[in-house]
């Protein structure tokens, strides 16, 4: 089944203690992104990746790392987590070309005490 | 800079009840637009798309259509059911730029 899997689905954690959330789609798309959900504020890119070893930031990118080692994987790091970023996470992957839609993951819930 | 304004929710309707969820844009290029669906405890999910002017995407008795002298693409159903309650996004792929543009969302809540 083409899909993408995030894991954990749920974390909570504490203030400073590095965490990663990974992603995984087996679709073989090219282009793999990160995003959280917030009330009131819709949908927020973190950090995208055009291609293995081609990562960009999106429009929030601070406090938060990607990597992009195999085409498949996109990791989100947050080295040093804060209660600002308590949120819901969604990874998602896309083909190339304007005209692709986005697949998305079932999200994380993060909550940093 | 690209931008989808959507209606603000929530949208609250009787079950069969006729839907109508007004997105517009603006863009710098010819972009190709989407309407994705976010059930409850969920990711979001394609619902359906249109690349061109003119263009009708539809799915599931939802249908939407491309209009680029308006730059509108307003979702609408006929008669709506329980199981649509849920958020639904505009969102757009501008040639010009690889990060996709998405809407607020409308929350969509149906009554039995």
């Amino acid at each position: 089944e083409a899909q993408v899997t995030q894991n954990p689905r749920y974390l909570i954690t504490v203030t400073g203690k590095k965490l990663t959330v990974t992603c995984s789609q087996n679709m073989n798309h090219e282009y793999m992104s990160w995003y959280r959900q917030d009330p009131g504020l819709g949908l927020r890119q973190i950090y995208y990746s055009m291609n293995v070893e081609v990562t960009d930031k999106g429009d929030v990118p601070e406090g938060y790392k990607v990597s992009r080692k195999e085409k498949r994987n996109f990791p989100l790091i947050l080295e040093s987590p804060s209660p600002n970023q308590t949120s819901l996470y969604f990874c998602a992957s896309r083909l190339g070309g304007d005209n692709q839609p986005q697949h998305f993951g079932d999200g994380t819930r993060l909550s940093i005490l | 800079g690209d931008s989808v304004t959507q209606m603000e929710g929530p949208v609250t309707l009787s079950e069969e009840a006729f839907l109508t969820i007004n997105c517009t844009y603006t863009a710098t290029g010819y972009p190709s637009l989407f309407w994705y669906v976010q059930y409850p405890g969920e990711g979001l999910q394609l619902l359906l798309k249109a690349t061109k002017a003119d263009d009708k995407g539809s799915n599931k008795g939802f249908e939407a259509t491309y209009r680029k002298e308006t730059t509108s693409f307003h979702l609408e159903k006929g008669s709506v059911q329980v199981s649509d309650s849920a958020v639904y996004f505009c969102a757009l792929n501008d040639g010009g730029s690889y990060i996709p543009t998405f809407g607020r969302g409308t929350s969509l809540i149906v009554h039995p």
